[in-house]
Protein backbone atom coordinates (compact mmCIF):
# COMPACT_ATOMS: atom_id res chain seq x y z
CA UNK A 1 0.00 0.00 0.00
CA UNK A 2 0.98 3.68 0.26
CA UNK A 3 3.71 4.50 2.61
CA UNK A 4 4.66 7.81 3.79
CA UNK A 5 8.63 8.47 4.42
CA UNK A 6 9.50 11.06 6.69
CA UNK A 7 12.92 12.72 7.49
CA UNK A 8 15.04 12.71 9.45
CA UNK A 9 13.82 10.14 12.12
CA UNK A 10 14.99 12.32 14.70
CA UNK A 11 16.44 16.34 15.59
CA UNK A 12 18.02 17.41 18.68
CA UNK A 13 18.80 20.81 18.19
CA UNK A 14 19.69 24.11 20.58
CA UNK A 15 16.41 26.59 21.61
CA UNK A 16 16.24 29.23 19.07
CA UNK A 17 17.44 26.63 15.86
CA UNK A 18 14.90 26.60 12.77
CA UNK A 19 13.92 23.21 11.77
CA UNK A 20 12.88 21.57 8.88
CA UNK A 21 11.54 18.05 8.29
CA UNK A 22 9.74 17.08 5.30
CA UNK A 23 7.99 13.93 3.77
CA UNK A 24 7.32 11.97 0.51
CA UNK A 25 5.67 9.44 -1.61
CA UNK A 26 5.92 7.09 -4.42
CA UNK A 27 2.01 8.49 -5.40
CA UNK A 28 -0.13 11.34 -4.89
CA UNK A 29 -1.85 13.37 -2.69
CA UNK A 30 -5.14 15.44 -2.25
CA UNK A 31 -4.25 16.67 0.91
CA UNK A 32 -1.28 16.98 3.30
CA UNK A 33 -1.59 17.04 7.21
CA UNK A 34 0.98 17.73 9.96
CA UNK A 35 0.12 17.08 13.23
CA UNK A 36 2.36 17.37 16.91
CA UNK A 37 1.87 14.57 19.57
CA UNK A 38 3.32 15.42 22.62
CA UNK A 39 4.13 13.09 25.60
CA UNK A 40 0.92 10.97 26.54
CA UNK A 41 -1.07 12.38 24.31
CA UNK A 42 -2.80 12.19 21.02
CA UNK A 43 -1.55 14.15 17.84
CA UNK A 44 -2.98 17.21 17.57
CA UNK A 45 -3.33 19.14 13.70
CA UNK A 46 -0.78 21.73 13.50
CA UNK A 47 -1.59 22.67 9.80
CA UNK A 48 -3.23 21.18 6.96
CA UNK A 49 -2.80 21.72 3.13
CA UNK A 50 -5.35 21.01 0.43
CA UNK A 51 -3.58 22.25 -3.30
CA UNK A 52 0.07 21.92 -4.85
CA UNK A 53 2.10 24.22 -4.38
CA UNK A 54 0.50 26.02 -0.83
CA UNK A 55 2.06 27.35 1.45
CA UNK A 56 0.61 27.69 4.95
CA UNK A 57 1.80 29.54 8.20
CA UNK A 58 0.83 28.88 11.46
CA UNK A 59 2.85 31.61 13.97
CA UNK A 60 6.33 29.63 13.42
CA UNK A 61 5.48 27.13 11.60
CA UNK A 62 5.40 27.11 7.94
CA UNK A 63 4.33 24.05 5.75
CA UNK A 64 4.08 23.39 1.86
CA UNK A 65 2.51 21.25 -0.33
CA UNK A 66 5.30 20.48 -3.00
CA UNK A 67 3.82 21.41 -6.58
CA UNK A 68 4.16 17.57 -7.60
CA UNK A 69 2.25 16.39 -4.70
CA UNK A 70 4.11 13.61 -3.22
CA UNK A 71 5.89 15.91 -0.62
CA UNK A 72 5.60 18.28 1.87
CA UNK A 73 7.70 20.08 4.55
CA UNK A 74 6.88 21.87 7.36
CA UNK A 75 9.62 24.12 9.11
CA UNK A 76 9.48 25.32 12.64
CA UNK A 77 11.62 28.93 13.31
CA UNK A 78 13.03 30.05 16.17
CA UNK A 79 12.51 26.73 18.38
CA UNK A 80 11.31 26.71 22.21
CA UNK A 81 11.40 23.97 24.73
CA UNK A 82 7.87 23.42 24.29
CA UNK A 83 7.92 22.60 20.49
CA UNK A 84 9.23 18.63 22.00
CA UNK A 85 7.22 15.98 21.03
CA UNK A 86 6.74 14.08 17.54
CA UNK A 87 5.62 15.61 14.41
CA UNK A 88 4.12 13.30 12.15
CA UNK A 89 2.65 14.08 8.06
CA UNK A 90 -0.18 12.67 6.58
CA UNK A 91 -1.54 12.25 3.49
CA UNK A 92 -5.39 11.95 2.00
CA UNK A 93 -4.76 9.72 -1.22
CA UNK A 94 -6.92 10.86 -4.40
CA UNK A 95 -10.14 8.27 -3.58
CA UNK A 96 -12.83 10.20 -5.10
CA UNK A 97 -14.38 10.88 -1.85
CA UNK A 98 -14.90 7.46 -0.74
CA UNK A 99 -12.97 7.36 1.88
CA UNK A 100 -11.35 9.42 4.66
CA UNK A 101 -8.47 7.42 5.34
CA UNK A 102 -4.65 9.09 6.01
CA UNK A 103 -1.68 7.23 5.48
CA UNK A 104 0.43 8.51 8.44
CA UNK A 105 4.27 9.00 8.00
CA UNK A 106 6.72 7.51 10.62
CA UNK A 107 7.38 10.52 12.56
CA UNK A 108 10.07 12.86 13.62
CA UNK A 109 11.51 13.38 17.17
CA UNK A 110 12.08 16.82 17.70
CA UNK A 111 14.19 17.37 21.14
CA UNK A 112 15.04 20.79 22.22
CA UNK A 113 17.76 21.94 24.50
CA UNK A 114 17.02 25.00 26.73
CA UNK B 1 -17.14 16.27 25.88
CA UNK B 2 -15.64 18.31 23.35
CA UNK B 3 -12.98 16.21 22.12
CA UNK B 4 -12.43 12.34 21.53
CA UNK B 5 -12.69 10.19 24.57
CA UNK B 6 -11.11 7.18 25.25
CA UNK B 7 -10.83 4.80 28.17
CA UNK B 8 -9.16 3.08 30.67
CA UNK B 9 -6.16 5.61 30.04
CA UNK B 10 -3.80 2.58 31.26
CA UNK B 11 -4.79 -1.14 31.12
CA UNK B 12 -2.72 -3.62 32.75
CA UNK B 13 -3.50 -7.84 31.87
CA UNK B 14 -1.99 -10.79 31.84
CA UNK B 15 -1.14 -12.55 28.48
CA UNK B 16 -4.00 -14.57 27.34
CA UNK B 17 -6.83 -12.10 28.66
CA UNK B 18 -9.32 -10.47 26.94
CA UNK B 19 -9.49 -6.27 26.75
CA UNK B 20 -11.54 -4.18 25.62
CA UNK B 21 -10.67 -0.42 25.11
CA UNK B 22 -13.91 2.08 25.00
CA UNK B 23 -13.95 5.32 22.26
CA UNK B 24 -16.19 8.37 22.54
CA UNK B 25 -16.13 9.86 19.67
CA UNK B 26 -16.96 14.06 18.73
CA UNK B 27 -20.56 14.45 18.62
CA UNK B 28 -21.59 14.22 15.51
CA UNK B 29 -18.52 13.23 13.44
CA UNK B 30 -19.58 9.67 11.52
CA UNK B 31 -15.86 8.67 11.21
CA UNK B 32 -14.00 6.84 13.58
CA UNK B 33 -10.55 5.47 13.18
CA UNK B 34 -8.57 3.17 15.79
CA UNK B 35 -4.56 2.75 15.57
CA UNK B 36 -1.91 1.31 17.05
CA UNK B 37 1.01 2.92 18.03
CA UNK B 38 3.90 1.05 20.10
CA UNK B 39 7.08 2.79 21.47
CA UNK B 40 8.94 5.33 19.45
CA UNK B 41 6.65 4.63 16.29
CA UNK B 42 4.49 5.79 13.80
CA UNK B 43 1.11 5.26 13.72
CA UNK B 44 -0.41 1.61 12.30
CA UNK B 45 -3.75 1.56 10.84
CA UNK B 46 -6.33 -1.11 12.33
CA UNK B 47 -9.83 -0.08 11.32
CA UNK B 48 -12.00 2.83 10.16
CA UNK B 49 -15.97 3.02 10.50
CA UNK B 50 -17.79 5.75 8.02
CA UNK B 51 -21.39 6.32 9.19
CA UNK B 52 -23.47 2.96 8.19
CA UNK B 53 -20.95 1.53 5.60
CA UNK B 54 -19.23 -1.44 6.46
CA UNK B 55 -15.86 -0.98 8.17
CA UNK B 56 -12.70 -1.42 6.54
CA UNK B 57 -10.73 -3.92 8.46
CA UNK B 58 -7.70 -3.99 6.51
CA UNK B 59 -5.28 -3.12 9.32
CA UNK B 60 -6.22 -5.29 12.11
CA UNK B 61 -3.35 -7.21 12.36
CA UNK B 62 -4.87 -10.76 12.89
CA UNK B 63 -8.33 -12.28 14.11
CA UNK B 64 -8.23 -11.83 17.93
CA UNK B 65 -8.60 -7.78 16.94
CA UNK B 66 -12.19 -6.48 16.68
CA UNK B 67 -13.94 -3.56 16.72
CA UNK B 68 -17.54 -2.36 16.92
CA UNK B 69 -19.24 1.41 16.82
CA UNK B 70 -22.66 0.79 17.93
CA UNK B 71 -25.37 3.25 17.06
CA UNK B 72 -22.95 5.56 15.01
CA UNK B 73 -21.63 6.56 18.03
CA UNK B 74 -19.19 4.85 20.53
CA UNK B 75 -16.87 2.14 19.89
CA UNK B 76 -15.40 -0.58 21.58
CA UNK B 77 -11.73 -2.57 20.03
CA UNK B 78 -11.68 -6.13 21.71
CA UNK B 79 -7.98 -7.70 21.86
CA UNK B 80 -8.67 -11.69 22.35
CA UNK B 81 -5.89 -13.48 24.23
CA UNK B 82 -3.69 -10.56 24.47
CA UNK B 83 -0.21 -11.08 23.68
CA UNK B 84 2.69 -9.66 25.01
CA UNK B 85 3.52 -8.14 21.48
CA UNK B 86 -0.23 -6.27 21.67
CA UNK B 87 1.73 -4.13 24.07
CA UNK B 88 1.17 0.00 22.62
CA UNK B 89 -0.92 2.99 22.53
CA UNK B 90 -4.09 2.69 20.93
CA UNK B 91 -5.69 5.62 19.68
CA UNK B 92 -8.86 6.59 18.35
CA UNK B 93 -9.24 9.17 16.48
CA UNK B 94 -12.41 10.74 14.87
CA UNK B 95 -13.61 12.66 12.09
CA UNK B 96 -16.78 14.61 10.32
CA UNK B 97 -14.62 15.25 6.80
CA UNK B 98 -10.61 13.99 6.33
CA UNK B 99 -9.13 16.06 9.36
CA UNK B 100 -8.96 13.44 12.17
CA UNK B 101 -9.02 13.98 15.92
CA UNK B 102 -7.41 12.08 18.53
CA UNK B 103 -8.11 10.80 21.69
CA UNK B 104 -5.43 10.47 24.20
CA UNK B 105 -4.73 6.86 24.45
CA UNK B 106 -4.83 4.00 26.04
CA UNK B 107 -2.18 2.14 26.81
CA UNK B 108 -2.00 -1.69 27.18
CA UNK B 109 0.77 -3.74 28.98
CA UNK B 110 0.54 -6.62 28.55
CA UNK B 111 2.38 -9.09 31.50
Amino acid sequence: GQQLNQSPQSMFIQEGEDVSMNCTSSSIFNTWLWYKQEPGEGPVLLIALYKAGELTSNGRLTAQFGITRKDSFLNISASIPSDVGIYFCAGQPPSGGATNKLIFGTGTLLAVQP
Amino acid sequence: GAGVSQSPSNKVTEKGKDVELRCDPISGHTALYWYRQSLGQGLEFLIYFQGNSAPDKSGLPSDRFSAERTGGSVSTLTIQRTQQEDSAVYLCASSLGHIQYFGAGTRLSVL
